[in-house]
């Protein structure tokens, strides 16, 4: 499998459940960072956690990160119908400068 | 808020024609990006750009392909002879790099249509 493989591909869940993606990469990284993109749309950052680091809360977000495991997940808390979007995750590593993106979760907030 | 634009937004043209998708990266940013998404596929990083220079190139990136900073707002990217599978959204990002650890600001995206 390639860098940055997120699962689910897809996920559908209702207002206000809780939202988990996974991520699962294959090389030493420097930092994990997830994207959200709404269709058609560019990517916004939503958190970064580096590769020291285990855990990380921003808002109704929460990251977490198992080098051991080369993996990360990401998790939404009480979900909105406005969450709807495509959520991918992303490596840096190795002097690298570019960002190594995997295909992503499709997330559908049913209201 | 500070944000990356890009122009234009949908660019349609024909096979071997050379077209240049031009971004406007965040005023202090130092450090430019284009990916390439194509349709139904996950973004695939193209090159970076630091200091006036290519700081790193994917093997998408091939003699086809360029970038510069004519001026200094202005970051563009060219492709001498479009290909029909070069048909994708394209997106510039910039990052200020060093103690933001890499975060990297996308602009809405061009969509280039090879016909």
């Amino acid at each position: 499998s390639q860098q940055g493989e997120e699962d689910p591909q897809a996920l559908s869940i209702q207002e206000g459940e809780n939202a988990t993606m996974n991520c699962s990469y294959k090389t030493s990284i420097n930092n994990l960072q997830w994207y959200r993109q709404n269709s058609g749309r560019g990517l916004v950052h939503l958190i970064l956690i580096r590769s020291n680091e285990r855990e990380k809360h921003s808002g109704r977000l929460r990251v977490t990160l198992d080098t051991s495991k080369k993996s990360s997940s990401l998790l939404i808390t009480a979900s909105r119908a406005a969450d709807t979007a495509s959520y991918f995750c992303a490596t840096v590593g190795g002097g690298a400068d570019g960002l190594t993106f995997g295909k992503g979760t499709h997330l559908i907030i049913q209201p | 808020e500070p944000e990356v634009t890009q122009t234009p937004s949908h660019q349609v043209t024909q096979m071997g024609q050379e077209v240049i998708l031009r971004c406007v990266p965040i005023s202090n940013h130092l450090y430019f990006y284009w990916y390439r998404q194509i349709l139904g596929q996950k973004v695939e990083f193209l090159v970076s750009f630091y200091n006036n220079e290519i700081s790193e190139k994917s093997e998408i990136f091939d003699d086809q392909f360029s970038v510069e900073r004519p001026d200094g707002s202005n970051f563009t990217l060219k492709i001498r002879s479009t290909k029909l599978e070069d048909s994708a959204m394209y997106f510039c990002a910039s990052s200020d790099g060093g103690g933001s650890g890499n975060i990297q600001y996308f602009g809405a995206g061009t969509r280039l249509s090879v016909l």
